[in-house]
């Protein structure tokens, strides 16, 4: 089947403009994660969601980051009054309930840069 | 804090074998994940320890001791398309990943 898409690919923004990154899981997968990963660096936990439950935000890092999950399956990640050091690869990942949270299905990653 | 150690960058010989070495110091603790990453794509997920011991898939090869906090991730009979960035990532909740900062493996003909 179809792996977890992302769009768009690259997104360059002017700085104070707010954003809006789409995830689209794989089908069946109910946990769906977002990361960010600066240019060689390992990548940073965002947020975590799991079907219906409060989603756990604890890498969020400030509050103009948002994420939003409709009907158990896509998931948008907002940027609002993006700041330069907001450049980076936003991966969205996903994976079979509980156990299998180990195992996680990455998309390509969207390519964001601030001006 | 929490902090996971591995080495910025290995190079070997095809056919070679390479250790890469995984140390950590985390809140919690519900296994140790191994990713790989060749440039400009998407983590893969390469294999995972649960438990303390050995786990095998084909020429990879993951290790872990949780009394050491320590895991290794062992690649052998090495091919050039194995060159890429290979990352740790600690369990640390029931959905969160901790990701170490990766390990570039670069193979030479």
């Amino acid at each position: 089947g179809a792996g977890v898409s992302q769009s768009p690919s690259n997104k360059v923004t002017e700085k104070g403009k707010d954003v809006e990154l789409r995830c689209d899981p794989i089908s069946g997968h109910t946990a769906l994660y977002w990361y960010r990963q600066s240019l060689g660096q390992g990548l940073e936990f965002l947020i975590y969601f799991q079907g219906n439950s409060a989603p756990d935000k604890s890498g969020l890092p400030s509050d103009r980051f948002s994420a939003e999950r409709t009907g158990g399956s896509v998931s948008t990640l907002t940027i609002q009054r993006t700041q330069q050091e907001d450049s980076a690869v936003y991966l969205c990942a996903s994976s079979l309930p509980g156990g299998q949270g180990h195992t996680q299905y990455f998309g390509p990653g969207t390519r964001l840069t601030v001006l | 804090g929490q902090s996971l150690e591995q080495p910025s960058e290995v190079t070997a010989v095809e056919g070679a074998i390479v250790q890469i070495n995984c140390t950590y110091q985390t809140s919690g603790f519900y296994g140790l994940s191994w990713y790989q990453q060749h440039d400009g794509g998407a983590p893969t997920f390469l294999s995972y320890n649960g438990l303390d011991g050995l786990e095998e898939t084909g020429r990879f090869s993951s290790f872990l001791s949780r009394s050491d906090s320590y895991g290794y991730l062992l690649l052998q009979e090495l091919q050039m398309k194995d060159s890429a960035s290979y990352f740790c990532a600690v369990r640390v909740s029931w959905g969160k990943l901790q990701f170490g900062a990766g390990t570039q493996v670069v193979v030479t003909p």
